[in-house]
């Protein structure tokens, strides 16, 4: 089955400065890449997602590159604000009716003043 | 905007005691999840459903785990005996059956003691 890795554990930015988080899946066939954010105490929340037939993505400060080759994605948030802090998770998956995801350790962003 | 609703949030129990889990997806989303979380960890699926027919089931300890969904809406997680190592956040998600996105609900927060 799928195995996704995710590093690093845990992240410490300066408020303005970038934050980039990696994943690696071992999974050739997948081909759908989200990103949750998880407050603490709150649900997963969809955050940003890429399929494989796109190399990158980008929603205002967050970002998704995709390297299908090397099977790796990564999560870049710029200009980071004390609201980013979270745990954040990715995830893969195979598109289809059956398709269920597999998700990394996750990375505690931590922001500060 | 529609979301998952899991009940009860929180739930404590004994060793060797029952305890169930209800969640309620969102209107129409035909697949629904059921994963654990484990402090410090991604989430882990461990039952998904279409409609009423289960998919996958092949991460659920069915020794004393139980999962239905038997009109193809809400559906219930049970566990008997619950053991020591069941604590954990036991999450409900669910998406439409032609979307990729999974919605999270809340989650339960179990504790055995």
């Amino acid at each position: 089955g799928e195995n996704v890795e995710q590093h690093p554990s845990t992240l410490s930015v300066q408020e303005g400065d970038s934050a980039v988080i990696k994943c690696t899946y071992s999974d050739s066939a997948s081909n759908y890449f989200p990103w949750y954010k998880q407050e603490l105490g709150k649900r997963p929340q969809l955050i940003i997602d890429i399929r494989s037939n796109v190399g990158e993505k980008k929603d205002q400060r967050i970002a998704v590159t995709l390297n299908k080759t090397a099977k790796h994605f990564s999560l870049h948030i710029t200009e980071t604000q004390p609201e980013d802090s979270a745990v954040y998770f990715c995830a893969a998956s195979v598109s289809g009716t059956a398709s269920k995801l597999t998700f990394g350790t996750g990375t505690r962003l931590q922001v500060t003043l | 905007e529609a979301e998952v609703a899991q009940s009860p949030r929180y739930k404590i129990t004994e060793k060797s005691q029952a305890v169930a889990f209800w969640c309620d997806p969102i209107s129409g989303h035909a697949t629904l999840y059921w994963y654990r979380q484990i402090l410090g960890q991604g989430p882990e699926l461990l039952v998904q459903f279409q409609d009423e027919s289960v998919v996958d089931d092949s991460q659920l300890p069915k020794d004393r785990f139980s999962a239905e969904r038997l009109k193809g809406v809400d559906s219930t997680l049970k566990i008997q005996p619950a053991e020591l190592g069941d604590s954990a956040m036991y999450l409900c998600a669910s998406r439409e059956t032609i979307q990729e996105t999974q919605y999270f609900g809340p989650g339960t927060r179990l504790l055995v003691l």
